[in-house]
């Protein structure tokens, strides 16, 4: 599996857009990229998937560089309620299961 | 829709006891996955079964034991706790396990402390 660097926090002020980086420069053609987050002590909640084209959905927007060696999920208009860590994750199609790292803590500040 | 159900939520074992955590979906789903967590690192997958009567390892396998003898359910067994068990466990499901567009569902986890 491809492995993914995110930073370990950041803050975000209430109501901005929050920029979540992520590095994930091994990763091979047949590999997509998912976004997953925790609120404290609650499961893993999916947010967004793609392979090479920029996503967006209800919840956030995926921004996949062209060369797809990195990644930014953007939270367009950050609440209280979107603290929590953001997890980046790799997945190489045909494969059964998620590896999940140690994702970024995001808080959003008032 | 109840989604995934995890039962107990909190449960505290002596060293040396057995107990069984009970993870039940009602999406119809085929996969399901029990990972750990422990203070400040992220999700590690202890085993998981692609289907009824299907189990296989994950990262780390040693120490559980599952079945999946409902496509439902899927259990995940301790036959002699350690203190090194001491997480909190989380199921999840999904539909499929290799398919481009997939999402795993996860319940809302077990906090188990072993003294």
């Amino acid at each position: 599996d491809a492995k993914t660097t995110q930073p370990p926090s950041m803050d975000c002020a209430e109501g901005r857009a929050a920029n979540l980086p992520c590095n994930h420069s091994t990763i091979s053609g047949n590999e997509y990229v998912y976004w997953y987050r925790q609120i404290h002590s609650q499961g893993p909640q999916y947010i967004i998937h793609g392979l090479k084209n920029n996503e967006t959905n209800e919840m956030a927007s995926l921004i996949i560089t062209e060369d797809r060696k990195s990644s930014t999920l953007i939270l367009p208009h950050a609440t209280l309620r979107d603290t929590a860590v953001y997890y980046c994750i790799v997945r190489v199609l045909g494969d059964y299961k998620l590896s999940f790292g140690a994702g970024t803590t995001v808080t959003v500040r008032a | 829709n109840a989604g995934v159900t995890q039962t107990p939520k909190f449960r505290v074992l002596k060293t040396g006891q057995s107990m069984t955590l009970l993870c039940a979906q009602d999406m119809n789903h085929e996969y399901m996955y029990w990972y750990r967590q422990d203070p400040g690192m992220g999700l590690r997958l202890i085993h998981y079964s692609v289907g009824e009567g299907t189990t296989a390892k994950g990262e780390v396998p040693d120490g559980y034991n599952v079945s999946r003898l409902k496509k439902q359910n899927f259990l995940l067994g301790l036959e002699s706790a350690a203190p090194s068990q001491t997480s909190v466990y989380f199921c999840a499901s999904s539909s499929s396990g290799s398919g481009a567009f997939e999402k795993l569902f996860f319940g809302s986890g077990t906090q188990l402390s072993v003294l």
